[in-house]
């Protein structure tokens, strides 16, 4: 049980464009969603928490209008990288975690490279 | 005070030994300590996680050890075998399924044959 998947779980994109990632509570039901990124050798780094149904919330730093970060359904989350430049090309990395539970579970991951 | 530090930053131990990683936190608030494992290019994977009212959890060749007067964790694993050989991250955050995790810096342990 307590499986998350990430699709993509790698994508390359040229500079300029815009990428989207899910995030998919696949056997239970995700009241809450947190977007990490991860770079190479270091530890994982918030960049938002959303609630199913209501706006993410971000953290200091992370611009919200270029990581739109949308929670529309209990099993699903996105996370779209708008106008990626090649400082935006990371390992991002989804958790989920259920009503009542202090456990996440983190998804594989998502390699995005920006050429 | 929402840091969680983590030693040491890699680790060598030989197949068969103990393997202890340490951690610290200030925030008192805390009541939620898991440990995660992370292999090359995967999500990081929930190990073992223990609350305040325990001092040890043990799950396997996995235990943890809580300090709460020291605000102190660890981490052992005994009998380390080379599958063991990945990252592991230390966390702490609020007993709720709505609080965001804060994570230790990450330990590399690579196990000898």
């Amino acid at each position: 049980g307590a499986v998350v998947s990430q699709h993509p779980s790698w994508v390359i994109c040229k500079s300029g464009t815009s990428v989207k990632i899910e995030c998919r509570s696949l056997d239970f039901q995700a009241t809450t969603m947190f977007w990490y990124r991860q770079f190479p050798k270091q530890s994982l780094m918030l960049m938002a928490t959303s609630n199913e149904g209501s706006k993410a919330t971000y953290e200091q730093g992370v611009e919200k209008d270029k990581f739109l970060i949308n929670h529309a359904s209990l099993t699903l989350s996105t996370l779209t990288v708008t106008s990626a430049h090649p400082e935006d090309s990371s390992f991002y990395i989804c958790s989920a975690s259920d009503r009542g539970r202090s456990e996440q579970y983190f998804g594989p991951g998502t390699r995005l490279t920006v050429t | 005070q929402q840091q969680v530090k983590q030693s040491p930053q890699s680790l060598i131990v030989q197949k068969g030994g103990i393997s202890i990683i340490n951690c610290a936190y200030e925030n008192t608030a805390f009541d939620y300590f898991p440990w995660y494992q992370q292999f090359p290019g995967k999500g990081p994977a929930l190990l073992i996680a223990i609350r305040p009212d325990v001092s040890e959890k043990k799950e396997g060749r996995f235990t943890i050890s809580f300090n709460k007067s020291a605000k102190q964790f660890s981490l052992h694993i005994m009998d380390s075998q080379p599958g063991d050989s990945a990252t592991y991250f230390c966390a702490a955050s609020r007993d709720s399924s709505a609080s965001k995790i804060i994570f230790g810096s990450g330990t590399r342990l690579s196990i000898r044959p």
